[in-house]
């Protein structure tokens, strides 16, 4: 079946970038999808990307696509401490049903 | 606009009691609503999904059902919990292969 890979956690200082990597294998993928996780509350979508696209802008948040290495990126610009949460990767081919990823902690400290 | 909603957002229950947890849409019609289960591992299992009213298709066998009483009701039961039922249970909903949107999630303690 359908897996989304994607690194448990990421520690990054106040004011730098992060990159959250995530990998998928379904060659069919439609969209892909970016959620974030605040503590103890549900997930909010953040972006999203149709796979005919290589890039998408959004403020502070950047999405990379490359289809050929099945290989989507997540960048936030200037990260803050209000970033601090868990970001789930997550592609649909034709299906109702998203694969998600495991999700990564990202860590901002000051 | 749309929202979503989930009641309660914490329970405590013991082993053998049952349960009853509802997830209510408003803002739009004809939605498919989606039962998540996050455990303490955090990735996130699809317990049921329903794209119609009586329509309930099970993803992992168990001791939960599902049912969709109303076009934009969900609710999770059980008859009797079991101590691995505890975690952390998400409403989704979307309009057909668009994007999922969650509610805030209700927090199961078995005791």
């Amino acid at each position: 079946g359908e897996d989304v890979e994607q690194s448990l956690f990421l520690s990054v200082r106040e004011g730098d970038s992060s990159v959250i990597n995530c990998t998928y294998t379904d060659s069919s993928s439609t969209y892909l999808y970016w959620y974030k996780q605040e503590p103890g509350a549900g997930l909010q979508l953040l972006t999203y990307i149709f796979s005919n696209m290589d890039m998408k802008q959004d403020q502070r948040l950047t999405v990379l696509l490359n289809k050929k290495d099945k290989h989507l990126s997540l960048r936030i610009a200037d990260t803050q401490t209000g970033d601090s949460a868990i970001y789930f990767c997550a592609e649909r081919g034709g299906s109702y049903i998203p694969t998600f990823g495991r999700g990564t902690s990202l860590i901002v400290h000051p | 606009s749309q929202t979503i909603h989930q009641w309660p957002a914490t329970l405590v229950q013991p082993v053998g009691s049952p349960l009853s947890l509802e997830c209510t849409v408003e803002g739009t019609s004809n939605p498919n609503l989606y039962w998540y289960r996050q455990a303490a591992g955090r990735g996130l299992q699809l317990l049921f999904y329903s794209v119609g009213i009586g329509q309930i298709s099970s993803e992992v066998p168990q001791n939960l059902s599902a049912s969709r009483p109303q076009d934009r009701q969900f609710i999770l039961s059980s008859k009797k919990l079991l101590l691995s039922d505890s975690g952390f249970y998400l409403c989704a909903w979307s309009k057909q292969v668009d994007e999922q949107y969650f509610g805030p999630g209700t927090r199961l303690t078995v005791t």
